[in-house]
């Protein structure tokens, strides 16, 4: 399927592991991102990619690790999962780097016990 | 102070108003100016995109941006149950740079038919 898929669509966890969600996109977009959803905050920007091995941090980047050794492939990864990273986490990718090229994921719903 | 505020809602309305949405903000440099539309657990989609001040109209939909009051408002008219979702205004000083898009908590709509 054309688009930008995530998986694992909904995740639970103990607090203290380590969780890898997954985003690939068929589009060969330069650009991915990673935002997370919550309450009282709306979306905020955890890292993004500009292209395959260029990675930055974004608003909120502490605990999360991301990697993109494939354009298509954009993995977040949590290295020791906390509470507070309970939230439901968007993919997003654009061609250009453009707001209005943004192309968001269905999302993954992660609790974290 | 948040970058960007919105009524969370929630916000009834019976089919064919007309539906006001509204967003303040505090950063006078914010130059471009969105509204996502998202469906329950689904990602957001780019419903509107405008430059500076003015109005933008698309079909039912449209986007206005006062810069002078720091304040942007989404208009749908003939409002419609397929428009039930949530909305979220960004905001943004550049066009890109993934580092400095702003967004608001989301106001959900819901149209009663």
């Amino acid at each position: 399927d054309a688009g930008i898929t995530q998986s694992p669509r909904y995740k639970i966890t103990e607090t203290g592991r380590q969780v890898t969600l997954m985003c690939h996109q068929t589009w060969s977009h330069s650009y991915m991102f990673w935002y997370r959803q919550d309450l009282g905050h709306g979306l905020r920007l955890i890292y993004y990619s500009a292209a395959a091995d260029i990675t930055d941090k974004g608003e909120v980047p502490d605990g999360y690790v991301v990697s993109r050794s494939k354009t298509e492939n954009f993995p977040l990864t949590l290295e020791s999962a906390t509470r507070s990273q309970t939230s439901v986490y968007f993919c997003a990718s654009s061609e250009s780097g453009y707001y209005n090229e943004q192309f968001f994921g269905p999302g993954t719903r992660l609790t974290v016990l | 102070q948040k970058e960007v505020e919105q009524d969370p809602g929630p916000l009834s309305v019976p089919e064919g108003a007309i539906v006001s949405l509204n967003c303040t903000y505090s950063n006078s440099a914010f130059q471009y100016f969105m509204w996502y539309r998202q469906y329950s657990r689904k990602g957001p989609e780019l419903l509107m995109y405008t430059y500076s001040s003015g109005n933008k109209e698309d079909g039912r939909f449209t986007a206005q941006v006062d810069k002078s009051s720091k304040y942007i408002s989404l208009f749908i008219r003939d409002s419609q149950p397929s428009d039930s979702a949530t909305y979220l205004c960004a905001m943004s000083v550049g066009q890109t740079g993934a580092n400095n898009l702003f967004f608001g908590t989301g106001t959900r709509l819901t149209v009663i038919p």
